[in-house]
């Protein structure tokens, strides 16, 4: 069973520029959410995919985005990246909304310069 | 809105020895779940343990334990014969089947480190 995969590991951008992140899901899994994790915090729930549509957005402005893809693999798209911006962010995947355990990938560590 | 706390930022215990870290939570809803994830140096976050507040019996996984108070809204974890491989960020978070989405609301985590 393959786990739950992220890319790019790291990743250096300049405040203005856009960014897309992509995960990849546990095998058997059609729900991703995706979090962002600020230094010395825990992680906070950006939004998830069910079936490819949007099922939740946390408190983030809408210039963070996301996709899902018949393939239950996941895009989240920032654009106009701010300093505030740089953080790792999380992927992670759950088999379909039964209230199962969110099993996490490894994460993107996004710099913002 | 649902809140985690957890109130230790950092912990350390000797190899072979207990410690306990606390996590206190804030919510209306009386159907929830509760997981202890583990956020070693590596970051991939890992699952310790899962506890549904409908279950009375805490849960139980080899040498991690939970003392889950359901009036207290309080859900603890205990970490029996510590081992190396223990040391980690360990996060506390809180799920519930309202508002539809499967978010889960993490607590700012605690450092645990293990002494040889």
């Amino acid at each position: 069973e393959t786990g739950v995969t992220q890319s790019p590991t790291h990743l250096i951008k300049t405040r203005g520029q856009q960014v897309t992140l992509r995960c990849s899901s546990q095998s058997g899994h059609n729900t991703v959410s995706w979090y962002q994790q600020a230094l010395g915090q825990g992680p906070q729930f950006i939004f998830q995919y069910y079936r490819e549509e949007e099922n939740g957005r946390g408190n983030f402005p809408p210039r963070f985005s996301g996709l899902q893809f018949p393939n239950y693999s996941s895009e989240l798209n920032v654009n106009a990246l701010e300093l505030d911006d740089s953080a790792l962010y999380l992927c992670a995947s759950s088999r379909d909304l039964l209230w199962e355990t969110q099993y996490f990938g490894p994460g993107t560590r996004l710099l913002v310069l | 809105a649902q809140t985690v706390t957890q109130s230790q930022p950092e912990m350390s215990v000797q190899e072979a020895e207990t410690v306990t870290l606390s996590c206190t939570y804030d919510t209306s809803e009386s159907n929830y779940y509760l997981f202890w994830y583990k956020q070693p140096p590596s970051r991939q976050m890992i699952l310790v343990i899962r506890q549904e507040a409908y279950k009375q019996q805490n849960a139980t996984e080899n040498r991690f334990s939970v003392n889950f108070q359901k009036a207290a809204k309080s859900f603890s974890l205990k970490i029996s014969d510590s081992q190396l491989g223990d040391t980690a960020m360990y996060f506390c978070a809180f799920m519930s089947p309202q508002g539809g989405s499967e978010k889960l609301v993490f607590g700012k985590g605690t450092k645990l480190t293990v002494n040889p």
